[in-house]
């Protein structure tokens, strides 16, 4: 994987759905892997970073795991809630720049 | 808030037009970043100034002229652009340049200037 991939590319589910989306990041030059909240006309809001194979992190509902030998991140959303709409991305850190993905737009209703 | 303002929100310019954005930070960093924003694309860095040097230029055409006067300010200075440079403008900021792998720092980022060039 050269560039950082995200999918689904949307989502819409109903409020109280649990769901995740993945980040893909070429697993070669990596440092840390960086998620960001952005709602629409508003700042892109940091997540979370992670460094480590095997970290886990937790903000409230939100959690994201990390697998740097395969490549992989998971973002998990337990019950979510219409104020979680908002575009999650994912980006990968070579201790250069920040190597950005297309991010996964949801959609809660209630 | 992240603490990086930027002005203005919304810009319409002609080809012909001179206009700049401007991005303040008051987290007291010391790296600034602009990035670009173009539909269905994901964000693109276009430069990047540590300590108010610009240590990154990911080969942007020159009718985009950065300038970093201070640590707290970094400008973008837009000269006969075309239309396809209509986007959002992002800029961020973080404690420091290339020391992001060594602890859990992360990019603020400001709410983005969106440029219609007509």
């Amino acid at each position: 994987i050269l560039n950082v991939e995200q999918s689904p590319q949307s989502l819409h589910v109903q409020e109280g759905d649990s769901t995740n989306f993945t980040c893909s990041f070429p697993s070669s030059n990596f440092y840390a892997l960086h998620w960001y909240r952005w709602e629409t006309a508003k700042s892109p809001e940091a997540l979370f970073v992670m460094t480590l194979n095997g970290d886990e992190k937790k903000k409230g509902r939100i959690s994201a795991t990390l697998n740097t030998k395969e490549g992989y991140s998971y973002l998990y959303i337990k019950g979510s809630q219409p104020e979680d709409s908002a575009t999650y991305l994912c980006a990968s850190d070579s201790g250069y720049a920040l190597n950005f993905g297309k991010g996964t737009s949801l959609l809660v209703t209630p | 808030e992240t603490g990086v303002t930027q002005t203005p929100r919304h810009l319409v310019m002609g080809m012909t037009n001179k206009k700049s954005l401007k991005c303040e930070q008051h987290l007291g960093h010391n790296a600034m970043y602009w990035y670009k924003q173009s539909a269905k694309k994901p964000l693109e860095l276009m430069f990047v100034y540590s300590l108010e040097e610009r240590v990154e230029n990911n080969s942007v055409p020159s009718r985009f002229s950065p300038e970093c006067p201070n640590s707290s300010h970094l400008f973008l200075h837009l000269h006969t652009l075309q239309p396809e440079d209509s986007a959002l403008y992002l800029c961020a900021s973080s404690q420091d340049f290339a020391a992001l792998a060594e602890s859990t720092d992360t990019q603020y980022f400001g709410p983005g200037t969106r440029l219609t060039v007509l």
